[in-house]
C-alpha cells in the first residue's frame, strides 16, 4: 500500500528544475507533500485533494491526477534551501486521515 | 505556542526493557499518530488516534501500545524492547478532516542494545 516515489535521488545545480513523482496502486483521496532536512522533523508543504487540482506557493507546486493515481511535485529555479528529502503521503481511505508515506526522494542542490 | 513536543530526544535501552515515549501537543488537534523512520524505509505508521479514548493500529503496531486519555497527550509504550525497534520515532498531529497537514514533533532517537 506504500506509494512509490521516483526518482530516489536527484542532484541539481542551483537554478535548475526538478520533478518528483508519487504513484499508488490504489485509489487516492488526498496526497500530502513534506520536506525533511537532515536530522530534523518533516515539514508540511502542501496537500492536494481529489479533483486533479494543482497547488503551489513560491516556486514549489504540485499536481494530483486521480485517474492515474499519482501526484507530482515541481520545484522550479531551485534554491540551496530546497535541499532535503521529500516525502509524499497518501490517504487510502477517504476521511480516515491516516497517511502512508513513500520511501522519500533525496534532493541535493549544489551551488 | 510549542506545537508538538516529544521527550526524550535520545534514549538507549537494553533488550527487554520497557519505556514510554511522550508526545504532547497544544494546538487542540484531534488527530495524533506515531511513526517510525528507518533508513530507506520512509515513515511507517505505528498507531494513531482520532480523539481521546479512540486509538487504532497502523502498519507496524507489534511491540507497541498507545492510549489517549486527553486530547493533548499520546504516549507510545514499548513493552519489551528489541534491537529491531532501534529507530527514530516521530509523533504527528493535525485537525480532523480533509485539507489539514500534519505537524511533526522533533523526534526521539531510540537505540536498543
Amino acid at each position: 500500500q506504500q506509494p512509490v516515489q521516483s526518482p530516489q535521488a536527484v542532484i541539481l545545480r542551483e537554478g535548475e528544475d526538478a520533478v518528483i513523482n508519487c504513484s499508488s496502486s490504489k485509489a487516492l483521496y488526498s496526497v500530502h507533500w513534506y520536506r525533511q532536512k537532515h536530522g530534523e522533523a518533516p515539514v508540511f508543504l502542501m496537500i492536494l485533494l481529489k479533483g486533479g487540482e494543482q497547488k503551489g506557493h513560491d516556486k514549489i507546486s504540485a499536481s494530483f491526477n486521480e485517474k492515474k493515481q499519482q501526484s507530482s511535485l515541481y520545484l522550479t529555479a531551485s534554491q540551496l534551501s530546497y535541499s532535503g528529502t521529500y516525502f509524499c503521503g497518501t490517504d487510502l481511505i477517504q476521511g480516515a486521515q491516516k497517511l502512508v508515506f513513500g520511501q522519500g526522494t533525496r534532493l541535493t542542490i549544489n551551488p | 505556542n510549542a506545537g508538538v513536543t516529544q521527550t526524550p530526544k535520545f534514549q538507549v535501552l537494553k533488550t527487554g526493557q520497557s519505556m514510554t515515549l511522550q508526545c504532547a501537543q497544544d494546538m487542540n488537534h484531534e488527530y495524533m499518530s506515531w511513526y517510525r523512520q528507518d533508513p530507506g524505509m520512509g515513515l511507517r505508521l505505528i498507531h494513531y488516534s482520532v480523539g481521546a479514548g479512540i486509538t487504532d493500529q497502523g502498519e507496524v503496531p507489534n511491540g507497541y501500545n498507545v492510549s489517549r486519555s486527553t486530547t493533548e497527550d499520546f504516549p507510545l509504550r514499548l513493552l519489551s524492547a528489541a534491537p529491531s525497534q532501534t529507530s527514530v520515532y516521530f509523533c504527528a498531529s493535525s485537525y480532523l478532516g480533509l485539507g489539514y497537514g500534519y505537524t511533526f514533533g522533533s523526534g526521539t532517537r531510540l537505540t536498543v542494545v
